[in-house]
């Protein structure tokens, strides 16, 4: 089946920094979406961005289907988005999505 | 508001017991789904179902079962043959193949 990995698997950041979350996948999709998941185990929709380029406010993300990869960026993180950022991936004629394993975020103030 | 429930939020089983997880979605999506997370781990597919009175074993089916007798709610029953059921239970749903799936806030489950 598609592998999904994601990189780096922990990040710890100042308020204020900026950072950049990478997903590499193994085949093609037509499914590709990012979460956060809060302290308190909530998967937040971030994206859905099976290709291209979408921003919303401090967070932006690009897939490069082609090259099978996606990036998600934070621009002056704040201690709020701290958590776990997943990448999930779907492959078509498939329900399921598969998800990586997460890079685990920490902003400190 | 539209979204998707779980219940309940915490839930402890005796080794031998069956319990069950709620879930229902008011957002009017055909697919639902039940995903199990461990601790450090992303989540693994355990049943999807993609429309009433239908559904599929994911990659981790042993030990689980499902219904799907409305459109609306897709409870997942842990069964006493699951060997390893602590763990985070979430649900999610989605207007089917290849669209944007959204999550219910999890159950997590305690054998005691």
């Amino acid at each position: 089946g598609i592998q999904v990995e994601q990189s780096p698997p922990d990040l710890i950041l100042q308020e204020g920094a900026n950072s950049t979350l990478r997903c590499n996948f193994s085949d093609s999709v037509n499914n590709l979406q990012w979460f956060h998941q809060n302290p308190w185990g909530q998967l937040i929709n971030l994206f859905y961005i099976p290709s291209g380029t979408k921003q919303n406010g401090r967070l932006s993300a690009t897939t490069v289907a082609t090259e099978r990869y996606s990036l998600l960026y934070i621009s002056s993180s704040q201690t709020t988005d701290s958590g776990v950022y997943f990448c999930a991936v779907g492959q078509g004629g498939s329900e399921k999505l598969v998800f990586g394993k997460g890079t685990k975020l920490t902003v400190n103030p | 508001d539209g979204g998707i429930t779980q219940s309940p939020k915490y839930l402890f089983r005796k080794e031998g017991q069956n319990v069950t997880l709620s879930c229902e979605q008011n957002l009017n999506h055909d697919a639902m789904y039940w995903y199990r997370q461990d601790p450090g781990q992303g989540l693994r597919l355990i049943y999807y179902s993609q429309i009433v009175n239908d559904f599929q074993k994911g990659d981790i089916a042993e030990g689980y079962s499902v219904s799907r007798e409305k459109k609306e709610s897709f409870p997942l029953t842990v069964t006493s043959a699951q060997k390893n059921p602590t763990a985070f239970y979430l649900c999610a749903s989605s207007y089917g193949r290849s669209t944007e799936a959204f999550f219910g806030q999890g159950t997590r489950l305690t054998v005691v």
